[in-house]
């Protein structure tokens, strides 16, 4: 069984369109996370949640929502998609929030998106 | 923040040991060395941690220096499935730390 999973794998769309990545743990833990690769292969923090509440909310554009329906989801929905949104996102879940020293992150497979 | 720093890239011959430095000068006296590594098209998975003693688990061990202001990640004998990007990152119960991954150290296993 996945522990982290992520849906869609691949996404290609239309610049200005909207889409939603959505993602799932299994491991019982109370902390997930939304994870940004560049074509640099850059791994940036955007977003992580706590018990469903919102505790990181790095420098993203409002154009991004996350959305955490109970502990074990956590999605991302991408308003009005620009050619810059292209990229790896990552979905990750840990015990404890990532402040937590020994804290283990355990990652999703990720979500290519394309924006044409 | 305290921050790490890797060579870009290292190569290594298949079935030999393959030691991995980070150096993190800056550590503090809470901070514990993460490593993860990240396989191509995959997303990052831990691999070892640790806090001061020396550590080793199924994938690796972790040698801290005696100061922490270094330290290497050690696999006994690479594979070609140990190829990936290998990341060493610091992690504190205090300040507003963030898990932050650089650009790591890209492994590169030759057969």
């Amino acid at each position: 069984d996945t522990a982290v999973s992520q849906t869609p794998k691949y996404l290609v769309t239309q610049m200005g369109n909207d889409k939603s990545i959505k993602c799932e743990q299994n491991l019982g833990h109370d902390t997930m996370y939304w994870y940004k690769q560049d074509s640099k292969k850059f791994l940036k923090i955007m977003f992580s949640y706590n018990n469903k509440e919102l505790i990181i909310n790095e420098t993203v554009p409002n154009r991004f929502s996350p959305k955490s329906p109970d502990k074990a989801h956590l999605n991302l929905h991408i308003n009005s998609l620009e050619l810059g949104d292209s990229a790896v996102y990552f979905c990750a879940s840990s015990q404890r929030p990532w402040t937590a020293a020994g804290n283990t992150i355990y990652f999703g497979e990720g979500s290519w998106l394309t924006v044409v | 923040d305290a921050k790490t720093t890797q060579p870009n890239s290292m190569e290594s011959n298949e079935e030999e040991p393959v030691h991995l430095p980070c150096n993190h000068s800056t550590i503090s006296g809470t901070d514990y060395i993460h490593w993860y590594r990240q396989l191509p098209s995959q997303g990052p998975e831990y691999v070892i941690h640790g806090l001061t003693s020396n550590v080793n688990n199924r994938m690796a061990s972790l040698a801290i220096a005696e100061d922490r202001k270094s330290s290497t990640l050690i696999l006994h004998r690479a594979t070609l499935r140990d190829a990936a990007v290998y990341y060493c990152i610091l992690t504190s119960n205090f300040g507003n730390e963030k898990l932050t991954f650089g650009t790591g150290t890209r492994l590169t296993i030759i057969p």
